[in-house]
This record gives structure tokens, C-alpha cells and sequence, in this order.
């Protein structure tokens, strides 16, 4: 199976910077997903990585480190409506149809 | 615009009722998929299609039921085994197993009166 544990929320901000932690267990590991969800919506696609490294998109950044098990998604000079849930999900190739696995989610509540 | 539509929006309904969940995408994906999110939590994947007329079962699959007669739709009935329905239910579909990006439909949120 599959566990993902990332932190239930985090306070920081505005202008302010903010990392969230993401660590799983995994066999067959075959890429970890970042996603962003606003209350009563549907998730949007962040960020994918699938090598060791750190990936970077304008105010957003993700790294990983597949021999820990780690992951990070760095969210930058936050705003407001930066405030929402961050959602970490693992792919296995061992999973059947390479579903994705989720997290509990990251509520950030960014104030001014 | 292509995009996944969910409808509708809110549902309710009565203990004892099955009810279903439309899920249409005009992307022409292969793969669609069915979660279930409760207050606080993550998603967890209910029902999967990666072709038509094929599915298969998730992590938590009791108590619905899916079919997947055309490549477009892919509709999720609750049905009244499901003990604890009330819930926000999310459809997504990648373009194959594998790609990188899973496209979400708004979702819908049913309430069990």
C-alpha cells in the first residue's frame, strides 16, 4: 500500500514565504503531484516531479527526493488568495491504472 | 473549450434513494476516475475506467456503481447500500494512464436528507 502524510494546516503571511511538507512510502514510485484546492472546488494541477530536484513555476516550487521519501511544495511572496488546501498524491506503477494516492491535505490560511 | 463537466452541483437526497452523478468530458481522455472527499481529508478513489466498457474498483467501491458505455461519460450511482453517502464527489480524466495532468470536474456535493 500507500501512506502519505503531510501537515492537517499552516499560518503564514502575506508577502511571506511558505514550505509544505510531504513525506510517503511507496513501492513502484512513478511521480508526486502537487495540487491546489479552494473550499468547494475542484483540485488544480500545481506541479509534477518525477526525478530528484526542484521544479519551479513562477511563485511556485517543488522538490523531491525519492530515496527520502520527501517532498516540498515552496509557495512564495504568498497573497491572499493563495489561502486554501494543498493536496500531495503519489503515483505507483504498481497501483492499479496508476491511480493516484492522496494526501489528508495542507490547509494554509494566509493573513494580511 | 474542452473541459469535464460534473453535474449538478448539489444533490440531495433521501436515505433509502439511489441517485446518480453525471460526469461528461469533451477532451477525448481515455481514463476517468471517481473520488470521494470528506470534510478535512483527501480524496479517495471510488471507481476507474481506462477504455470504454471496462472499470474497475477503487479503495472504497462498496455501495456504488459505474458504467462506461461511451469514451465521453462516465456516470457514479450511489446507491442506498452506501451507509454514508453524504459527501463531495469528484470526476477526473487523464488523456491515458500515465500522463502527467488529471483534468477535475467541479464536483458535486450530496447531502443524504
Amino acid at each position: 500500500g500507500q501512506n502519505i502524510d503531510q501537515p492537517t494546516e499552516m499560518t503564514a503571511t502575506e508577502g511571506a514565504i511558505v514550505q509544505i511538507n510531504c513525506t510517503y512510502q511507496t513501492s513502484g514510485f512513478n511521480g508526486l503531484f502537487w495540487y491546489q484546492q479552494h473550499a468547494g472546488e475542484a483540485p488544480t494541477f500545481l506541479s509534477y516531479n518525477v526525478l530528484d530536484g526542484l521544479e519551479e513555476k513562477g511563485r511556485f516550487s517543488s522538490f523531491l527526493s525519492r530515496s527520502k521519501g520527501y517532498s516540498y511544495l515552496l509557495l512564495k511572496e504568498l497573497q491572499m488568495k493563495d489561502s486554501a488546501s494543498y493536496l500531495c498524491a503519489v503515483r505507483s506503477f504498481k497501483a492499479a491504472g496508476n491511480k493516484l494516492t492522496f494526501g489528508g491535505g495542507t490547509r494554509v490560511l494566509v493573513k494580511p | 473549450d474542452g473541459g469535464i463537466t460534473q453535474s449538478p452541483k448539489y444533490l440531495f437526497r433521501k436515505e433509502g434513494q439511489n441517485v446518480t452523478l453525471s460526469c461528461e468530458q469533451n477532451l477525448n481522455h481515455d481514463a476517468m476516475y471517481w473520488y470521494r472527499q470528506d470534510p478535512g481529508q483527501g480524496l479517495r478513489l471510488i471507481y476507474y475506467s481506462q477504455i470504454v466498457n471496462d472499470f474497475q474498483k477503487g479503495d472504497i467501491a462498496e455501495g456504488y456503481s459505474v458504467s462506461r458505455e461511451k469514451k465521453e461519460s462516465f456516470p457514479l450511482t450511489v446507491t442506498s447500500a452506501q451507509k454514508n453517502p453524504t459527501a463531495f464527489y469528484l470526476c477526473a480524466s487523464l488523456e491515458r494512464v500515465g500522463s502527467t495532468e488529471a483534468f477535475f470536474g467541479q464536483g458535486t456535493r450530496l447531502t443524504v436528507v
